[in-house]
């Protein structure tokens, strides 16, 4: 069965960091692109960012450019979403999210931008 | 960037048919064969429903079912459901320097 749990949101000052991690299980996690994508309180879905198989193509929306980076470990099975510079904007639940077009989803994990 | 172009809602009554579309352009839905839905209940992850147009995931009932005229893709569910009641997003492959683009989201109530 595949699995997807990410950790490591919570509560983060304006300009603060925050690290984002994806455990994934049931599948051979070493050939899937993978992706971050987010949903803001009461909004739609926005595609954050993703990562080739093999890390060789990433890509990342125009919102986030320059503050974040994905990034993964095939060994440990898990991916990752360095988040700096945050903004009470970036507020939202963030999924990780298997293959291009991303089929199965983790529950997410909510960050919340506030002084 | 823009987002594809979803109705803000959607209602229909059980049993009834209903038809969601997804507007692009011919950078995304009209250039590509690369268009899923993904179906979204309250406090839940979102459930992929269809890919590449009109596939099926495993699973998913024979209700649901996807196509695609220029640059504009459709979600119809047949028999609706109670169910059924959620917010469905379209997403399309792009030309564009980003490789995905979500729609806004449609909010399917079931009366």
């Amino acid at each position: 069965e595949v699995q997807l749990v990410e950790s490591g949101g919570g509560l983060v000052k304006p300009g603060g960091s925050l690290r984002l991690s994806c455990a994934a299980s049931g599948f051979t996690f070493s050939s899937y692109s993978m992706n971050w994508v987010r949903q803001a309180p009461g909004k739609g879905l926005e595609w954050v960012s993703s990562i080739s198989s093999s890390s060789s193509y990433i890509y990342y929306a125009d919102s986030v450019k320059g503050r974040f980076t994905i990034s993964r470990d095939n060994a440990k099975n898990s991916l990752y979403l360095q988040m700096n510079s945050l903004r009470a904007e970036d507020t939202a639940v963030y999924y990780c999210a298997r293959g291009l077009p991303p089929d199965y989803w983790g529950q997410g994990t909510l960050v919340t931008v506030s002084s | 960037q823009s987002a594809l172009t979803q109705p803000a809602s959607v209602s229909g009554s059980p049993g009834q048919s209903i038809t969601i579309s997804c507007t692009g352009t011919s950078s995304d839905v009209g250039g590509y064969n690369y268009v899923s839905w993904y179906q979204q209940h309250p406090g839940k992850a979102p459930k992929l429903m269809i890919y590449e147009v009109s596939n099926r995931p495993s699973g998913v009932s024979n209700r649901f079912s996807g196509s695609k005229s220029g640059n504009t893709a459709s979600l119809t569910i047949s028999g609706l459901q109670a169910e059924d009641e959620a917010d469905y997003y379209c997403s399309s492959y792009t030309s564009s320097s980003t490789p995905l683009v979500f729609g806004g989201g449609t909010k399917l109530t079931v009366l």
